[in-house]
């Protein structure tokens, strides 16, 4: 099983800052990777795919980047509906296995 | 408009049985696989379950794996979760979520329903 490690597991940030979380993986993933967004009473939205993939409806201060085991989502200038927790999913292999989570909080 | 609506949580004594639904619409069902992928505070996020277009492959978590069944009916855009021996720790919120890609699986998912509440306890 690929164990997806996130870090940090909270991460506070003040409104226009940048947010930098980590993603990483056992082995490599490839760029099979993607990352969602969780706000609370939420489902979890898919926000990267690919691995640097932005999906339909997020704007373009999120980006993602990376592969193989070390990826990273940035978030240039958080805005108040930023806050919220980010999961990282790989889908290389099976089990597909998703990170803990990172929040992101307001500093 | 994508949107999946999952129904038949609640609550269930250890080893009881269980049947999820979750009733997909906005999209040609048959043409992607679906997942349920379960929530509970302390563990995150984890993938329970998928199953292909046709419905002829299926894909189980190793904590799940001889304890539950996922099916579908393309005729009536559903896909479901059997439960036969549920214990404390599948205790979640049930999600289920469509492929993004097509209806191999294996992906990632780009539509999620907004849960159904599942709490083992005697």
């Amino acid at each position: 099983e690929i164990v997806m490690t996130q870090s940090p597991a909270t991460l506070s940030v003040s409104p226009g800052e940048r947010a930098t979380l980590s993603c990483r993986a056992s082995q490599s993933v490839g760029s099979d990777l993607a990352w969602y967004q969780q706000k609370p009473g939420q489902a979890p939205r898919l926000l990267i795919s690919g691995a640097s993939t932005r999906a339909t409806g997020f704007p373009a201060r999120f980006s993602g980047s990376g592969s193989g085991t070390e990826f990273t989502l940035t978030i240039s200038s958080l805005q108040s509906e930023d806050f919220a927790l980010y999961y990282c999913q790989q889908y290389m292999d099976w089990p597909l296995t998703f990170g803990g989570g990172t929040r992101v909080e307001i500093k | 408009e994508v949107q999946l609506l999952e129904s038949g949580g609640g609550l269930v004594q250890p080893g009881g049985s269980l049947r999820l639904s979750c009733v997909a619409s906005g999209f040609t069902f048959s043409s992607y696989s679906m997942t349920w992928v379960r929530q509970t505070p302390g563990t995150g996020l984890e993938w329970v379950s998928t199953i292909s277009g046709s419905g002829g492959t299926t894909f189980y978590a190793d904590s799940v794996k001889g304890r539950l069944t996922i099916s579908r009916d393309n005729s009536k855009n559903t896909v479901y979760l059997q439960f036969y021996s549920l214990r404390a720790e599948d205790t979640a919120l049930y999600y289920c979520a469509k492929d993004r890609v097509g209806p191999i699986g294996g992906h990632d998912f780009d539509y999620w329903g907004q849960g159904t509440l599942v709490t083992v306890s005697s």
